[in-house]
Formats: structure tokens, sequence, C-alpha cells
């Protein structure tokens, strides 16, 4: 079975700190994509970052970066220096076979991120 | 540079009400999609649209029917609606089709709160 594992509910730090958002996966695909969606207090869904499982390629966006680890089935977010603009709640997704040719968005249950000044 | 509108952002229902929850996109996604998000399950599929004139069911397609009107739109109906469809609603659009589709990010827009009372 597909699933999006974010074992850590809520994380509180202050602000210029580092943080580290968890995200473990379950897939017996071997081809599979994993994502990160921002969704800060205004509501909407903001997508971040989209890996494939062949790229296991770090990768870093100005103060985000992801580092994806098939041998854990693990793809953690990292912000440095956090800014008050961070507070949102994070998902982390995979793509899983569905039906009919449709593959699945399966979201985590995600991750509240409260960045205090 | 709109991206995904969906109409109205609130809505107040009494039970066995109907409704109908708009969506347009303006990026010239081949498919769309309709989630709910309900606290601490992170978002669920209802619905999905992987080209004009298609329809599909996803995990939790009972209580509510959608359209797919043309490549823009693509709206949710509650025909008879529940407590239990008091949620948060969001509209996505992703690029490709064909088969298998889901592999493009998925854009979603700013969500419809409804409650049914």
């Amino acid at each position: 079975a597909q699933k999006v594992t974010q074992a850590q509910t809520e994380i509180s730090v202050v602000e210029k700190e580092d943080v580290t958002l968890d995200c473990v996966y379950e897939t017996r695909d071997t081809t599979y994509y994993l994502f990160w969606y921002k969704q800060p207090p205004s509501g909407e869904l903001v997508f971040l970052i989209r890996r494939n499982s062949f790229d296991e390629q770090n990768e870093i966006s100005g103060r985000y970066s992801w580092n994806f680890q098939k041998s854990t089935s693990s793809f953690n977010f990292t912000i440095t220096a956090s800014q008050v603009v961070d507070s949102a709640v994070y998902f982390c997704a995979l793509i899983a076979p569905f039906s009919g040719g449709y593959n699945k968005l399966i979201f985590g249950a995600g991750t509240r991120l409260a960045v205090h000044p | 540079n709109a991206g995904v509108t969906q109409t109205p952002k609130f809505q107040v229902l009494k039970t066995g009400q109907s409704m109908t929850l708009q969506c347009a996109q303006d990026m010239n996604h081949n498919s769309m999609y309709w989630y709910r998000q309900d606290p601490g399950m992170g978002l669920r599929l209802i619905y999905y649209s992987a080209s004009e004139g298609t329809t599909d069911k996803g995990e939790v397609p009972n209580g509510y029917n959608v359209s797919r009107l043309n490549k823009r739109e693509f709206s949710l109906r509650l025909e008879s609606a529940a407590p239990s469809q008091t949620s948060v609603y969001f509209c996505a659009s992703s690029e490709g089709s064909g088969t298998p589709i889901g592999n493009q990010p998925q854009h979603f827009g700013d969500g419809t709160r409804l409650s049914i009372l």
C-alpha cells in the first residue's frame, strides 16, 4: 500500500533557526514522484517541489532544501534561517497508481510550522 | 495571472440543500481534480477529469457529482448536502493527458469553505 507519514504534527521555532520537516513514504513501485506543498494561513496550496524516484540529487532553492534518500524512503525538507512568513502547514505527497491509468496524489497529514519573531 | 479560480470562497448550507462549486483554470491544463480537506487527514480525491469530456471517481465520490463543462471548467455538485460534507474543497489542475496522468504538479485554487448545518 502507498502511504505518506509526516510524524511531526506541529513544530515551533524562533526566527532564524533552521528547521527540518520529515517525510517518510511507502510504495512498492519503482517509479514514483514525491511532492511538497505549502499551505499558508490564507488557505491556498502552493506547489514547492517535485522529485522523481530516479533522481536522488538534493535540491536547494534559496533557503529551502530537500534531501531525498531512497534507502530510508525519506524526502525531508529543510528551511534555513526560518522567517515568520514560513509559518504554514507543509504537506508531503506521493504519486501512486490508482485506477484507469490515473496516478493518485497521496498526501501526508501535514506538519504545522510556527515561526515566532 | 489567476491560475485556478474557485467560487464561492465560503458557503453555509442547510441539510438537504443542493449547491454547485465552480472551478476554472486558465493554464490550458488537460487534467482537473476536486479534493476535500478535513482536519488531520490531508486531502482526499473526490473526482477527477483526465481530459475534456471525461470524469472518474476518486477515493470519496459518494454524495457528489461533477461536470467537465469544457477544458477550463470543472464543477462539483452536492445534490443533497449532509453535515458530513462540511469541509474545505479544493480544485486543482495539471498538465498532461493520456495514460498515466497525474505525474505533473497539481496547481490548486484557494479553496471553498463549506459548512452544512
